[in-house]
C-alpha cells in the first residue's frame, strides 16, 4: 500500500544545479500538487496538475517547473538551484477536487542549497 | 486573497492535559481540514468540516467549525505524547486548489 512516494528523501545542491523531484502514487489519483513547506510559513502551492498533460502554477511557481505525462508521475524541476529554495517538498495527490476528497502526502524531500 | 492564521504557534503541555489550538481565516469558511504531521515526515489528514457549527471527533480529537467567527478549534483530550507534531488547517481555494494555516507545533511531556 505505497500511496505516495517521493525520492530523493534528502538532497543536498550546490548553488545553479539542476535537479528533478520525484512523485509517484498507485491510486489512479487525477489530482496531483508540489508545495514547499518553511517553518513557520505552513505549506505554499507551487504546481499542481488535474489530470495527464493539464499543469497549472500555483502560489510560488517560480523557478520551477514540472510535467504529468501520466496519471502516476508528477516531477517537480529545479533548473538553476537558488538558496532560496532550500525548503521542504511536498507532493500529495486526490482522487477528486480537494473540497470534496483529502489530499494523500508524500513523506516530503528535505533539499538544501548550498 | 484569504490567509489563516493559527493560535498557538507552539504549545508545550504535561501528558494528560488537554489543549485547544485555532484557526481563524481572513474570509468566509465554506469548509475547513485538519492536518497532522508528524516531524519528518508527511501530512496526514485527521478531518473535515463542511458546515457552520458542524464538529467531528476522532479518537480523542475534537474539531469545531464557527461560521460566524470564521474560525475552527480543535481540542485534544488527555494528551498523550503520540499527539506530538504540527497540526495545520487548510481550506478550498479556487475550485482545485488549498490555502493551509502556518502550523501550531505541539510538543507533550511525559
Amino acid at each position: 500500500n505505497a500511496g505516495v512516494t517521493q525520492t530523493p528523501k534528502f538532497r543536498i545542491l550546490k548553488i545553479g544545479q539542476s535537479m528533478t523531484l520525484q512523485c509517484a502514487q498507485d491510486m489512479n489519483h487525477n489530482y496531483m500538487y508540489w508545495y514547499r513547506q518553511d517553518p513557520g510559513m505552513g505549506l505554499k502551492l507551487i504546481y499542481y496538475s488535474v489530470g495527464a498533460g493539464i499543469t497549472d502554477k500555483g502560489e510560488v511557481p517560480n523557478g520551477y517547473n514540472v510535467s504529468r505525462s501520466t496519471t502516476e508521475y508528477f516531477p517537480l524541476r529545479l533548473e538553476l538551484a537558488a538558496p532560496s529554495q532550500t525548503s521542504v517538498y511536498f507532493c500529495a495527490s486526490s482522487s477528486q477536487r480537494f473540497s470534496n476528497q483529502p489530499q494523500h502526502f508524500g513523506d516530503g524531500t528535505r533539499l538544501s542549497i548550498l | 486573497s484569504q490567509e489563516l492564521e493559527q493560535s498557538p504557534q507552539s504549545l508545550i503541555v504535561q501528558e494528560g492535559k488537554n489543549l485547544t489550538i485555532n484557526c481563524t481565516s481572513s474570509k468566509t469558511l465554506y469548509g475547513l481540514y485538519w492536518y497532522k504531521q508528524k516531524y519528518g515526515e508527511g501530512l496526514i489528514f485527521l478531518m473535515m468540516l463542511q458546515k457552520g457549527g458542524e464538529e467531528k471527533s476522532h479518537e480523542k480529537i475534537t474539531a469545531k467549525l464557527d461560521e460566524k467567527k470564521q474560525q475552527s478549534s480543535l481540542h485534544i483530550t488527555a494528551s498523550q505524547p503520540s499527539h506530538a507534531g504540527i497540526y495545520l488547517c487548510g481550506v478550498p481555494y479556487q475550485y482545485d486548489k488549498v490555502i493551509f494555516g502556518p502550523g501550531t507545533s505541539l510538543s507533550v511531556i511525559p
